[in-house]
């Protein structure tokens, strides 16, 4: 009953590197949702996906890029990490139809130094 | 996407029922009711969802006004595993289901 699984739950990286959160969900739901929560703040959308092959940007997409190519995975990629983009990244799913729940993955922490 | 209200923070006693309250005065004919939960350090959790009609399941109930112009989340005896934040968001089924969310009402419980 995995649901959706996030790698690593914690990471600090140093300002300019880049790395790849992973996301993967085992539900066969098509959407699935990049958000960031940064301290006693609600979530904010990064990007999301309507099926393989399809993104699309949200609220915050700006230092970060999305691919999915299979229905399972959508990975978050950040190039080159900047300060402002310590916070905790959440992965997301929903299947097709009207008024289903999203499911949330556990998150990722990420500092940036 | 239309907006929701929620106070900042709730106070309840363990065992004793809570009434969360939300408003969304600007709702529309398709946007159905969300509620998620977030416990600390953790992702958000599904709690409930309704579209006019009130809603019960093994976690809560949800009483949604006749105008749907607001709504309720009880919690029927709150435990100190309710201690949360509690997220009303209004979604749209046109929107490609994402959930936008504000700050939520920070219930504390205590024993």
């Amino acid at each position: 009953n995995a649901g959706v699984t996030q790698t690593p739950k914690f990471r600090i990286l140093k300002i300019g590197q880049s790395m790849t959160l992973q996301c993967t969900q085992d539900m066969n739901h098509n959407y699935m949702y990049w958000y960031r929560q940064d301290p006693g703040m609600g979530l904010k959308l990064i990007y999301y996906s309507v099926g393989a092959g399809i993104t699309d940007k949200g609220e915050v997409p700006n230092g970060y890029n999305v691919s999915r190519s299979t229905t399972e995975d959508f990975p978050l990629r950040l190039e080159l990490a900047a300060p402002s983009q310590t916070s905790v990244y959440f992965c997301a799913s929903i299947g097709q139809g009207a008024g289903l729940p999203q499911h949330f993955g556990d998150g990722t922490r990420l500092s940036i130094l | 996407d239309a907006k929701t209200t929620q106070p900042n923070s709730m106070e309840s006693n363990e065992e004793e029922p809570v009434h969360l309250p939300c408003n969304h005065s600007t709702i529309s004919g398709t946007d159905y009711i969300h509620w998620y939960r977030q416990l600390p350090s953790q992702g958000p959790e599904y709690v409930i969802h309704g579209l006019t009609s009130n809603v019960n399941n093994r976690m809560a109930s949800l009483a949604i006004a006749e105008d749907r112009k607001s709504s309720t989340l009880i919690l029927h005896r709150a435990t100190l595993r309710d201690a949360a934040v509690y997220y009303c968001i209004l979604r749209d089924e046109g929107s490609q289901g994402n959930l936008i969310f504000g700050k939520g009402t920070k219930l504390s419980v205590k024993p």
